[in-house]
């Protein structure tokens, strides 16, 4: 199976960058999606096909791929930010996500 | 507007069996593959299972093979899970998820989830 490697947490000071990795092997290979789950809330794609933001999604939020990593950006961290971030790849036909990274602004 | 509604948590017993639904509407439901997503208390995401828009092909987690069946009825907007032989690492919320398909699919809908509590 496929796995998908996370960081459990990140601080970040409003304002700065945060960054979230995912790691899996030959991950740039593969197209990555990030989610955003604010507590007691469904996720919510904020990345898909690695870099593209849907619409409303803040221009903030950046992602990038390549080689074994992905990563999400937030630039200008903002106290709303905060909430659970998890990655997710397909590895043929199924769906795996990564463990999830829980994002404090503080 | 997009709606997914999910029903049919439940407390239940290890080795009972629990049915679950998810009411569609606001979309065209017969075009679009649909999966179930689980997460337990205080833990993250876990794709459960997924089936194509006219139910054709269906794929599961490993853990849920055998156990769970997932199906639709297009005619009532309807998705299915139907669990049996439940464990209590079943536990957690339960959300249908619609697929956006595309160059790399991922999900662009979710239900607010409903909760299967596995214990004796």
């Amino acid at each position: 199976s496929y796995d998908l490697t996370q960081p459990p947490s990140v601080s970040v000071s409003p304002g700065q960058t945060a960054s979230i990795t995912c790691s899996g092997d030959k991950l740039g290979n593969k197209n990555v999606f990030w989610y955003q789950q604010k507590r007691g809330q469904s996720p919510v794609v904020v990345i898909y096909q690695d870099t593209k933001r849907p619409s409303g999604i803040p221009e903030r939020f950046s992602g990038s791929n390549s080689g074994d990593a992905a990563t999400l950006t937030i630039g200008g961290a903002q106290a709303m930010d905060e909430g659970d971030y998890y990655c997710q790849a397909w590895d043929s036909s199924y769906v795996v996500f990564g463990g999830g990274t829980t994002l404090t602004v503080l | 507007q997009v709606q997914l509604v999910e029903s049919g948590g439940d407390l239940v017993q290890p080795e009972r069996s629990l049915n679950l639904s998810c009411a569609a509407s606001g979309f065209t439901f017969r075009t679009y593959s649909m999966h179930w997503v689980r997460q337990a208390p205080g833990k993250g995401l876990e794709w459960v299972a997924l089936i194509s828009y006219d139910g054709s092909y269906t794929y599961y987690l490993d853990s849920v093979k055998g156990r769970f069946t997932i199906s639709r009825d297009n005619s009532k907007k309807l998705l299915y899970l139907q669990m049996t032989s439940l464990r209590h690492e079943d536990t957690g919320v339960y959300f249908c998820a619609r697929e956006h398909y595309g160059s790399g699919s991922y999900f662009d809908y979710w239900g607010q989830g409903t909760l299967v509590a596995v214990s004796s």
